[in-house]
C-alpha cells in the first residue's frame, strides 16, 4: 500500500521559532510538493522538487524553504515562524513520467498553529 | 483569478439526493482530477479524465474539453459523502505533475 506520512498530525510553535515538517514517502517518486490549504483559498502549493537537492518555488515561497538531501524525504522550514503560516500543510509525491497521468498520493496533513 | 473555479463552495444535501458540483478551468489542460477530503484531513483521488465520462459505483465524472467544464455527480448521496470534493487541473505541456486546484466545494449530507 502506498504511503506518504507527515512528522505531525498537529502542531503548535510560538512566533519566531524555527518550523521542521517532514514528509517521507515509500514508492520511490520523484516529484514531491509541500501545500498549505487555508478556508476558502484551497490548496496552494508551496515549493516542489523534482528529484534529490532539486526544488522548485510555486506559487507562495515567502517565508518558507526547502530541503531534500533523500529520494524519499522533502522537508518543509518556517525559519521564523508567524501567526498568518497558521495552516493545514500537505505534502504528496508523484512518479516522474513525461506526457502522462501521474497522480499525487498526498499525505495526511500537518494542522500548525503559531501563536 | 484561479486558473480553476468550482461552485458551489457549500452544498447541502438530504440523504438520497441526486448531487452536482461543477468545475470550470481557463486554461488548456492534459488531465482534470477530482478528489476527495475527508474531516482530518487525508486527500484521496477519485477519478482522472481527459475525455468523456467515468463512473465508479455512485459516482460519475464527465468532462467537456471544448467548454472547460466538468461535472462530479453522486447519485443516491449518502451521510458518509460528506467530505470536501476538490477538482484539480494539470497543464498541458506540464512535465513535473503539477496540478491547479480549486478552492473546493464542501459538502455536507444530512441522514
Amino acid at each position: 500500500d502506498v504511503k506518504v506520512t507527515q512528522s505531525s498530525r498537529y502542531l503548535v510553535k510560538r512566533t519566531g521559532e524555527k518550523v521542521f515538517l517532514e514528509c517521507v514517502q515509500d514508492m520511490d517518486h520523484e516529484n514531491m510538493f509541500w501545500y498549505r490549504q487555508d478556508p476558502g483559498l484551497g490548496l496552494r502549493l508551496i515549493y516542489f522538487s523534482y528529484d534529490v537537492k532539486m526544488k522548485e518555488k510555486g506559487d507562495i515561497p515567502e517565508g518558507y524553504s526547502v530541503s531534500r538531501e533523500k529520494k524519499e524525504r522533502f522537508s518543509l522550514i518556517l525559519e521564523s515562524a508567524s501567526t498568518n503560516q497558521t495552516s493545514m500543510y500537505l505534502c504528496a509525491s508523484s512518479l516522474f513520467r513525461l506526457n502522462s497521468y501521474n497522480e499525487q498520493f498526498f499525505g495526511p496533513g500537518t494542522r500548525l498553529t503559531v501563536l | 483569478k484561479n486558473e480553476v473555479e468550482q461552485s458551489p463552495q457549500n452544498l447541502t444535501a438530504q440523504e438520497g439526493e441526486f448531487i452536482t458540483i461543477n468545475c470550470s478551468y481557463s486554461v488548456g489542460i492534459s488531465a482534470l482530477h477530482w478528489l476527495q477530503q475527508h474531516p482530518g484531513g487525508g486527500i484521496v483521488s477519485l477519478f482522472m479524465l481527459s475525455s468523456g465520462k467515468k463512473k465508479h459505483g455512485r459516482l460519475i465524472a464527465t468532462i467537456n474539453i471544448q467548454e472547460k467544464h466538468s461535472s462530479l455527480h453522486i447519485t443516491a448521496s449518502h451521510p458518509r459523502d460528506s467530505a470536501v470534493y476538490i477538482c484539480a487541473v494539470r497543464g498541458r505541456g506540464s512535465t513535473l505533475g503539477r496540478l491547479y486546484f480549486g478552492r473546493g466545494t464542501q459538502l455536507t449530507v444530512w441522514p
